[in-house]
This record gives structure tokens, C-alpha cells and sequence, in this order.
């Protein structure tokens, strides 16, 4: 199975600052790299496929990179409605796994 | 709207079975792979199982292989999870997915028939296992 590790595991941010969050798949995935957002209560939401391909209607602030086995998520400017834990997911391979996420806070 | 609302929760005993099921609207049910997902208790998202556009095709975690089946009525737009030997690892919100590819726009043969991206997903159904 292919492992995905995100980090950091959580990290605080004022409004408006850029973070970056980082997925790292145990093997090559190729671009096969999707990112979620779960808001707290609340179902996962598709923000980014294929690595870098934004969902409609998803912010423009949000963009991912990357390829093989390191990729990346970007907020450019961390909003209030930003709060929410953000997964990686591999879709390469079945059986499809997740990374253990990133709980994203407003400092 | 796309919508699909999960239902089938509640608490059960150790070693018992439940059945789960998805309800979808606003969208061509039958064109679409689906999916199960959960998540235990303050836990992430754990990849259950994938049922292709047509029923033809299903493959499960190794968590819940052996013990479970997916299945999709395309008439009643209606997905299902059946769950058996219930341990409180199966102890989790239970949430149904739709894959992002359209095989009514696209060619879906075997060994491509999913995108496996989750682009619409229900709100979830708990499923609680105490005795």
C-alpha cells in the first residue's frame, strides 16, 4: 500500500499570512495527488486533483504543486473560513489512502 | 442539486450487522463510480470501498474485505454497504463519495472507469458499536 504523510501535522497563522502544507507519498504517484478540506462537523470537500487542478468554484488562493512523491498545498492569503484540517489523498493505486492531515488554525 | 444523503446508522452490537445506504439526486447516478469512506473518532479519512458505474466492479480495504459488500441499484439511484462482524474498529461516520469521472462523457472500460477523486460527498451517517 502507499503510504501519504502530511506535514505538519497542525499549524497557527495570523489572517493573510501564506502557508504551505506538504504530502509526501512512500512511492512515485506521477501527478495522482488529490487535497480535501473537512471543516470541523462537516464532510470533505474536493479542492484540488491531479495535483494542481483547482475544483470549480474552489478560491483561487488555494494552489497545489508537485509530482513523484513530494507535493504541496498553498494558501497565499489565510483567510477565517480557512479553518479546517486539509487531507491528501493518492489516487495512483487502489486501495486509495489518505494522509493523516493537517489542522490548519487562525492565530 | 447534486446531492447524496447517506442513512442506515445507529448503534449496534459487537459482531452484528448493519446495512448502509446512499440516496443520490441532482445527477446521472448510474453514470458515476461510487464510493464509501469513514472516519473513526477524531481520526482521518479511511478508504472503504468502490463500486464501478455499472455494479460490474468492486474492490474493498483490507479492513473490511471478507466482511462487507458494496452494491448500487442504478434504478432507485441508490448505493448500499453491507457490514458484518461488527468490531469497534467499524465504529465511525460513514460517508458516501462520487468518483470525479463521468462515463457517461467519457470512455469507461475496465481498468479505467474511475478518477478516483471523491468530487460530491454525503454528510455522513454514524455507526456506533457497543454492547
Amino acid at each position: 500500500d502507499i503510504q501519504m504523510t502530511q506535514s505538519p501535522s497542525s499549524l497557527s497563522a495570523p489572517v493573510g499570512d501564506r502557508v504551505t502544507l506538504t504530502c509526501q507519498a512512500s512511492q512515485d504517484i506521477r501527478i495522482c495527488l488529490n487535497w480535501y478540506q473537512q471543516k470541523p462537523g462537516k464532510a470533505p470537500k474536493l479542492l484540488i486533483y491531479d495535483a494542481s487542478t483547482l475544483e470549480t468554484g474552489v478560491p483561487s488562493r488555494f494552489s497545489g504543486g508537485g509530482s513523484g512523491t513530494d507535493f504541496s498545498l498553498t494558501i497565499t492569503s489565510l483567510q477565517p473560513e480557512d479553518i479546517a484540517t486539509y487531507y491528501c489523498q493518492q489516487c495512483d493505486n487502489l486501495p486509495l489512502t489518505f494522509g493523516g492531515g493537517t489542522k490548519v488554525e487562525i492565530k | 442539486q447534486v446531492q447524496l444523503v447517506e442513512s442506515g446508522g445507529g448503534v449496534v452490537q459487537p459482531g452484528r450487522s448493519l446495512r448502509l445506504s446512499c440516496t443520490a439526486s441532482g445527477f446521472s447516478f448510474s453514470s458515476f463510480g461510487m464510493y464509501w469512506v469513514r472516519q473513526a473518532p477524531g481520526k482521518g479519512l479511511e478508504w472503504v470501498a468502490i463500486i464501478s458505474y455499472d455494479g460490474n466492479n468492486k474492490y474493498y480495504a483490507d479492513s473490511v474485505r471478507g466482511r462487507s459488500t458494496v452494491s448500487r441499484d442504478n434504478s432507485k439511484n441508490t448505493l448500499n454497504l453491507q457490514l458484518n462482524s461488527l468490531t469497534s474498529e467499524d465504529a465511525a461516520v460513514y460517508y458516501c463519495a462520487r468518483d470525479g469521472k463521468d462515463c457517461s462523457r467519457s470512455t469507461c472500460y475496465l481498468g479505467h472507469q474511475y478518477k478516483y477523486s471523491m468530487d460530491v460527498w454525503g454528510k455522513g451517517t454514524t455507526v456506533a458499536v457497543s454492547s
